[in-house]
């Protein structure tokens, strides 16, 4: 079975503070794919990153980074310096090779950056 | 290049009437999806379709709910006889046809059953 689990389910941090949100993962599949997704008050969801279960090197993108840990089933989310536009829920989900096209996503994560 | 666009944006219907919702995917992506998100909860997988062919359906995809794609360009997704647990946010995503590539999202169809 596919599981995404966010145990944080709300966070409020003051502008120009780090904030890292967790993500831990469950899965059989020995080749599998991490996500994270951004969805403003807009309502849209936005992708931010891709990783494959076979490539553990983190990566960073401005002020965003993620570090992957097979050995802990996790992909951790962590936004420098936080900004008022940060505010969003974001979500974790993970598509194993095995079970079908679909992405199994997180409960999410609402962070709200205070000005 | 245009994203995903769903339409309509908002849905208020009676218990019992049927609704049709209608999901544009980015013109390059031959996969299409659609997933149900209600308030508090990450989006729930309904179904994919791999240009025409609808490939895969979730056990949540009851036999009130039926999509197509028959041209393999836009997809509908159809509810019959709505019920208030019906209520939700519709969302379609669309891909490029690499696997597991990521799905783009449209902007939703939120659905009120009153």
């Amino acid at each position: 079975a596919q599981k995404v689990t966010q145990a944080q389910t709300e966070i409020s941090v003051v502008e120009k503070e780090d904030v890292t949100l967790d993500c831990v993962y469950e899965t059989r599949d020995t080749t599998y794919y991490l996500f994270w997704y951004k969805q403003p008050p807009s309502g849209e969801l936005v992708f931010l990153i891709r990783r494959n279960s076979f490539d553990e090197q983190n990566e960073i993108s401005g002020r965003y980074s993620w570090n992957f840990q097979k050995s802990t089933s996790s992909f951790n989310f962590t936004i420098t310096a936080s900004q008022v536009v940060d505010s969003a829920v974001y979500f974790c989900a993970l598509s194993g090779k095995n079970t079908g096209n679909q992405f199994y996503f997180g409960t999410g994560t609402s962070l709200t950056v205070i000005p | 290049d245009t994203g995903v666009s769903q339409d309509p944006r908002h849905k208020i219907t009676k218990r019992g009437q049927n609704v049709t919702f209608r999901c544009d995917p980015i013109s390059e992506h031959n996969r299409l999806y659609w997933y149900r998100q209600t308030l508090g909860q990450g989006p729930e997988f309904l179904t994919y379709f791999q240009n025409e062919a609808q490939l895969e359906k979730s056990r949540l995809l009851s036999d009130r709910f039926s999509a197509e794609r028959p041209k393999g360009s836009f997809s509908t997704l159809e509810i019959q006889r709505t019920e208030q647990g019906d209520s939700a946010m519709y969302l379609c995503a669309s891909s490029f046809p690499r696997p597991r590539d990521e799905q783009y999202f449209g902007p939703g169809t939120r659905l009120t059953v009153t």
